[in-house]
């Protein structure tokens, strides 16, 4: 069966250390993941897109990979705050697939403590 | 900026009753989804459209309908409420498939 799962549902750390977000996808055939965050009771924002023929993507203090050999994407926020406090959700869109929506993983909920 | 806007951030209902849940875009998106979000269930997909007068169910569309008559508009309707359906319903809108997906703040529905 098809699968996105992030593999955490909550991750706690200090501010400053990096936050590392794994999101891994069972018979899909992605042809891009987006991450977005999303904050209690208020709707998801996006932060980053990554398509399947790019293995990095950068953005401030955030970055997210995509190996789909894998089928993971990695998503780190580096020098972490606590305003980073927030849950973070990967989703993916299929390949050849126009009209899809997107598919979305439950999240990882990230504490970041002072 | 995009913006995605949704009729009410917070909607009590009657167990019975018709409910109508409006979203507008503003960056003239053919795309428009809605979503409900439950506690450990995540995201799921209710219907989206593609386009003016389209539709296509999602995952979880039975007893729910929408509208789409306008481009910019997208309606989700509970043709008769109930308390299972108690939930956050979130609307989305994106240009193009290869395109970022913007979401409305949420309505947060409770039937009683």
């Amino acid at each position: 069966s098809q699968k996105i799962e992030q593999n955490s549902e909550a991750l706690n750390i200090q501010e400053g250390k990096t936050a590392t977000l794994t999101c891994n996808y069972t018979n899909y055939s992605p042809a891009y993941l987006q991450w977005y965050r999303q904050d209690p009771g208020r709707g998801p924002v996006f932060l980053l897109l990554i398509r399947e023929n790019e293995k990095e993507k950068r953005k401030e203090r955030l970055k997210v990979t995509f190996d789909t050999t894998l089928k993971q994407s990695l998503f780190h926020i580096t020098a972490s705050q606590p305003a980073d406090s927030a849950t973070y959700l990967c989703a993916l869109a299929e390949a050849n697939q126009a009209g899809t929506a997107l598919i979305f993983g439950k999240g990882t909920t990230l504490s970041v403590s002072s | 900026d995009v913006k995605v806007t949704q009729s009410s951030r917070y909607l009590v209902k009657r167990t019975g009753e018709k409910v109508f849940l409006e979203c507008v875009q503003d960056m003239d998106h053919e795309n428009m989804f809605w979503y409900r979000q439950d506690p450990g269930l995540g995201l799921r997909l209710i219907y989206f459209s593609y386009d003016v007068k389209m539709k296509e169910k999602g995952d979880i569309p039975e007893g729910y309908s929408v509208s789409r008559e306008k481009k910019e508009r997208f309606s989700l309707i509970l043709e008769s409420a109930s308390t299972n359906q108690t939930s956050m319903y979130l609307c989305a809108s994106r240009r193009t498939a290869q395109e970022t997906q913007y979401f409305g703040p949420g309505t947060r529905l409770l039937v009683l």
